[in-house]
Formats: C-alpha cells, structure tokens, sequence
C-alpha cells in the first residue's frame, strides 16, 4: 500500500469553527489532492498540488483552502465550516508518468459539521 | 461538462458467476482509463488501468471502445470478496487534476 495517512480519521466540529485536516505522504509524490465524497456524487475535487507551494483550485474549491510547504505534507482548510462540508475527504497522490494519472488514496477523513 | 456515466446497480450476482459492467464518457479527448475499487467505508484502491488494446489481469478483463466511448469491465469465476463499489475514472487530458470520477457501481456476490 503508498505510504499515505490522513489525520484526523475522524471529527465532529461545529458550524463556523475552523477545521485543519492534514495529509502525509512517505512516498516522494509530486502530486498530491483533496476530494471529497458525498452520496449520489463521485469523488468530487477540491484542491491540488503539483509541488511545494503550488497549488490550484478544483471543482468544488469554495470554502476550502489548501497549503503545502513540504512535499510530503498537503493541508486542507475549512476556514469557517459549513453542514455543507459534512462528508468523507480523501488524499490522494500521483507520480504523473506519460499519460499515466494513477492516483493512490489515503484512508479518509470523516467530517460532520454540527 | 465531463461526464462518466455508470449504472450505480447494485448488482446481485451468485458466487462463481461472470459479471460484466460498462462505463461511458463523454469526453472524446479523454486519454486515460482506470477502474477502482472501494469497499464500504474504505478508500478507492486501483484495480487496473485500461488500455486501448484491453488488458486481462487474472479473472479481469478490461476493454476500451473508443469509438463509441466506454470502458468494460469483466469479472470471471466471481468470489464473495469482490463484492464492492466498482469506480470508473478517466482522464480529460490536460494536467493532472483532469480525473473524472464515476459514482460507482455496486456489486454483490452472493452465496
């Protein structure tokens, strides 16, 4: 298994609070992401990045904010939580080769916003 | 907008049965294929790539149609264990943010 954890695994917080989920990698990947994913929906993006400090927005990048100073760390921000934000946010990182976009996932964060 | 369509199922199947599920994309541009598996309450985990010229890996079977814009998958000699959600995924081209992610399609084997 790529050597990828989330932290936390789990956490109630409530509306309006800030929220700091963190993701690990041991692997050396380039590129790491954040989804997340609700019922009725795929896996949806929030934000990636592409190196240090190089980050860009995803589909769903509203209300979320992302930071990575190293390579093997990539934060995920709630700046002021929403119900809306209750779902599973998942890592993800890729080492791009070719055409090759094989992602490799962390094991979730389950969020629920009060 | 990029689509992947699945029929999210679920599909009920007895043990030792072929199983066979498709994916369609709307993206002509799309250059990468990929079928994931995710269990309940687990990360999605890569089950293979799909090529252009389909690529077995053991009692799966992947093809790529490109003219008609879909991916298969097959499943032989079916085992309870591959009961999951099956996600198909494929790339828009462009840079690495360009997944687009199935909702999945569940299966259950039965006994």
């Amino acid at each position: 298994d790529a050597g990828i954890t989330q932290s936390p695994r789990h956490k109630v917080t409530e509306t309006g609070t800030p929220v700091t989920l963190r993701c690990h990698q041991t692997e050396n990947h380039r590129y790491m992401y954040w989804y997340r994913q609700d019922p009725g929906h795929g896996l949806r993006l929030i934000h990636y990045s592409y190196g240090v400090k190089d980050t860009d927005k995803g589909e769903v990048s509203d209300g979320y904010s992302v930071s990575r100073s190293k390579t093997e760390d990539f934060l995920l921000t709630l700046e002021s939580a929403t119900s809306s934000q209750t779902s599973v946010y998942f890592c993800a990182i890729s080492e791009v080769q070719g055409a090759s976009y094989e992602q490799y996932f962390g094991p979730g964060t389950r969020l629920t916003v009060t | 907008r990029k689509e992947v369509e699945q029929d999210p199922g679920p599909f009920n199947v007895p043990e030792g049965a072929t199983v066979a599920f498709n994916c369609t994309y709307s993206n002509s541009a799309s250059q990468s294929f990929f079928w994931y598996r995710q269990d309940c309450r687990k990360e999605p985990k890569l089950l293979m790539s799909v090529y252009s010229s389909g690529n077995e890996d053991g009692r799966f079977t992947a093809q790529l149609n490109r003219a008609s814009q879909y991916i298969s998958l097959l499943i032989r000699d079916s085992k309870l264990s591959d009961s999951a959600t099956y996600l198909c995924v494929v790339t828009s081209g462009g840079g690495a943010d360009g997944l687009t992610f199935g909702k999945g399609t569940h299966l259950i084997i039965q006994p």
